[in-house]
């Protein structure tokens, strides 16, 4: 049983390259998330998605967007990266019905240069 | 919104010591408490949660308590060891809505052996 699974695990982008982070679940979980882990910050949510087709902002938006075409994929995108966008970045899945155990995958680490 | 706050930040210990990590929270609504583990190049895992109809669950040398009119829960760790050595990881959830986990710094356990 894969649970959640990100790719790629390693990335290294230059200043203003675009790149896609994938994530996918295979436990046909209805929401899933994206969070990025700083030194000393915790985990900051930055977009998630309640179903097929609904996504919403999380704390830490602003560079990144996503799509949520199917149960299982939410991948997300950084449109135009920068030194900032430095980061380990998680994907989380849960039941809809809430209130329940989060997934997470083994996480991505990503540089930019 | 929810205010939760994590203390201590850090806490170190030695092997076979007991650990606790405690945790304030502001919305009288809360009704579901997780603990997180996060080791080291890895994701956040779920490792014991309590919901508010009681006030302690335990599972072998963990535990979680729960003082719904002082709005706090605690993990306790007991007999630690060398593996427990993590980020922990504290959240609240709440009824009614989509429950996407939003993290705080955390708390890095250093077991000493």
């Amino acid at each position: 049983n894969a649970g959640v699974t990100q790719t790629p695990k390693f990335q290294v982008l230059k200043t203003g390259q675009s790149m896609t982070l994938q994530c996918a679940q295979d436990m046909n979980h209805e929401y899933m998330s994206w969070y990025r882990q700083d030194p000393g910050m915790g985990l900051r949510l930055i977009h998630y998605s309640v179903g097929a087709g609904i996504t919403d902002q999380g704390e830490v938006p602003n560079g990144y967007n996503v799509s949520r075409s199917t149960t299982e994929d939410f991948p997300l995108r950084l449109l135009s990266a920068a030194p900032s966008q430095t980061s380990v970045y998680f994907c989380a899945s849960s039941p809809r019905t809430g209130h329940t155990e989060a997934f997470f995958g083994q996480g991505t680490r990503l540089t930019v240069v | 919104g929810e205010n939760v706050e994590q203390h201590p930040s850090t806490l170190s210990v030695q092997e076979g010591d007991s650990a606790v990590i405690k945790c304030t929270y502001s919305d009288s609504a809360s009704n579901y408490f997780p603990w997180y583990k996060q080791e080291l190049g890895k994701g956040p895992q779920l490792i014991i949660d309590i919901r508010s109809n009681v006030g302690e669950k335990k599972d072998q040398r963990i535990a979680v308590t729960l003082n719904k009119t002082a709005k706090h829960f605690s993990l306790h760790i007991t007999e630690t060891q060398p593996e427990d050595s993590a980020v922990y990881f504290c959240l609240t959830g709440k009824p009614g809505g989509s429950y996407i986990p939003t993290f705080g710094r955390g708390t890095s356990l250093i077991v000493h052996p």
